[in-house]
């Protein structure tokens, strides 16, 4: 069955420090990723997408994600953790080809610490 | 610069009520979607719908109804509301076709508690 994995349901990371979300996937073929995020008591917004071409993308707020085959993964990175990025991730996936049904990640809630 | 709107932010309600769930964008988007949001359990899908008057099922939509009777606003219904519907709910919309059409947009999530 197709299905996107988030193993870290909770991290926590010092301001400064560098921060690396994980996203696994099982799909037939390439699907189109997406990284979402959600700060307390709001909806979700679109941090970056990859639907061909160049495997690391750049998003907002100073993210990227790398898209590896080999690892069916898609993970989430930022160099420097700013306190404002506390907030739960959601990693998505949709079967390339065409508009098909969104399938979201359980998430993962990031902790800043001073 | 608000995009989609959900008019009720928190919501109580009791067992057996009627709950509309209204959201509204203004981005001239074709597909407008409802999920629920429990934790540990993600997003699920509750219902889509890609153009005026259609829907389409999603993963959990048993004890929901929609409505679309106008390109920017689609409602969800609880006909009879239950303890277990008690959740965060959140409207989306996307472009028609092609990539954007995978791209979506929420809202701020209607948080509902039923009694």
């Amino acid at each position: 069955a197709q299905s996107v994995t988030q193993p870290d349901i909770h991290i926590t990371v010092s301001e400064g420090a560098s921060l690396e979300l994980r996203c696994n996937y099982s799909y037939g073929a390439t699907p189109y990723l997406f990284w979402y995020v959600q700060s307390p008591g709001q909806g979700l917004q679109l941090l970056l997408k990859y639907f061909s071409g160049d495997t690391l993308v750049q998003g907002i707020k100073g993210f990227e994600a790398e898209f590896k085959r080999s690892q069916s993964s898609f993970n989430l990175r930022k160099p420097s953790v700013h306190w404002s990025d506390a907030a739960e991730y959601f990693c998505a996936v949709v079967p390339s080809g065409g508009y098909q049904k969104v399938t979201f990640g359980t998430g993962t809630k990031l902790q800043v610490i001073p | 610069d608000v995009k989609v709107t959900q008019s009720s932010r928190y919501l109580v309600k009791r067992t057996g009520e009627k709950v509309f769930l209204e959201c509204v964008q203004d981005m001239d988007h074709e597909n407008m979607f409802w999920y629920r949001q429990d934790p540990g359990l993600g997003l699920r899908l509750i219902y889509f719908s890609y153009d005026v008057k259609m829907k389409e099922k999603g993963d959990i939509p048993e004890g929901y109804s929609v409505s679309r009777e106008k390109k920017e606003r689609f409602s969800l219904i609880l006909e009879s509301a239950s303890t277990n519907q008690t959740s965060m709910y959140l409207c989306a919309s996307s472009l028609g076709q092609g990539f954007g059409a995978n791209v979506l947009t929420f809202g701020a999530g209607s948080r509902l508690t039923v009694l």
